[in-house]
């Protein structure tokens, strides 16, 4: 069955550039849509971008000017960046699939990685 | 951005209750509304998707209801595994949103 595995540096320092990886294992990235959610310690979750197979992307609004969202298809990867990070950006990242069934409108999540933590700390 | 209100925040109940958890949207979301379940120390598990499909896998106890801006997630009858928050999520349109989460507690 389709596995997901974020990797990450797992320390940042504030200003600089996180860089984020998914490696989709037991399935291909062609053919579906893929998002990355994140979250803080003690909080709730954050969905931060989607991207299809043919390239579309969505963005959250309150973080669109300091990320992007890209996939590697050769190595079956997805892959996030996020510019100038501050302390508020310290939370666990998850990748996911994103389901949406022919003819319809709907779409959901069906497939989550174990997450990577990102702390931001000098 | 479309809001999402889950309530209440926390909740205790025992062990073969019957636990209801709502989720109200700021606008009409259809049905494009999702469940899922975040035990402790792990990523969250898609429980029911569209309002109220049953995904692969999950308990008959976990059941979804509701259309248009009101939502409610319930368990038939609570099993200790169930101790979990949960989480309301809309895909009407392009971005998506949350709801704050649910903390379930078992007495």
């Amino acid at each position: 069955q389709v596995q997901l595995q974020e990797s990450g540096p797992g320390l940042v320092k504030p200003s600089e550039t996180l860089s984020l990886s998914c490696t989709v294992s037991g399935g291909s990235i062609i053919g579906y849509y893929w998002t990355w959610i994140r979250q803080p310690p003690g909080k709730g979750l954050e969905w931060i971008a989607n991207i299809g197979y043919t390239g579309t992307t969505d963005y959250n609004s309150s973080l669109k000017s300091r990320v992007t969202i890209s996939l590697d298809t050769p190595k079956n990867q997805v892959s996030l960046r996020l510019n100038s990070v501050t302390a508020a950006d310290t939370a666990v990242y998850y990748c996911a699939r994103i389901q949406s069934p022919p003819g319809q409108h709907y779409h959901y999540m069906d497939v989550w990685g174990k997450g990577t933590s990102v702390t931001v700390s000098s | 951005d479309i809001q999402m209100t889950q309530s209440p925040a926390s909740l205790s109940a025992s062990v073969g209750d019957r636990v209801s958890i709502t989720c109200r949207a700021s606008q009409t979301i259809i049905t494009y509304l999702n469940w899922y379940q975040q035990k402790p120390g792990e990523a969250p598990k898609l429980l029911i998707y569209a309002a109220s499909n049953l995904q692969s896998g999950v308990p008959s106890r976990f059941s979804g209801s509701g259309s248009g801006t009101d939502f409610t997630l319930t368990i038939s009858s609570l099993q200790r595994e169930d101790l979990a928050t949960y989480y309301c999520q809309q895909s009407y349109g392009s971005s998506i949103t949350f709801g704050q989460g649910t903390r379930l507690d078992i007495k």
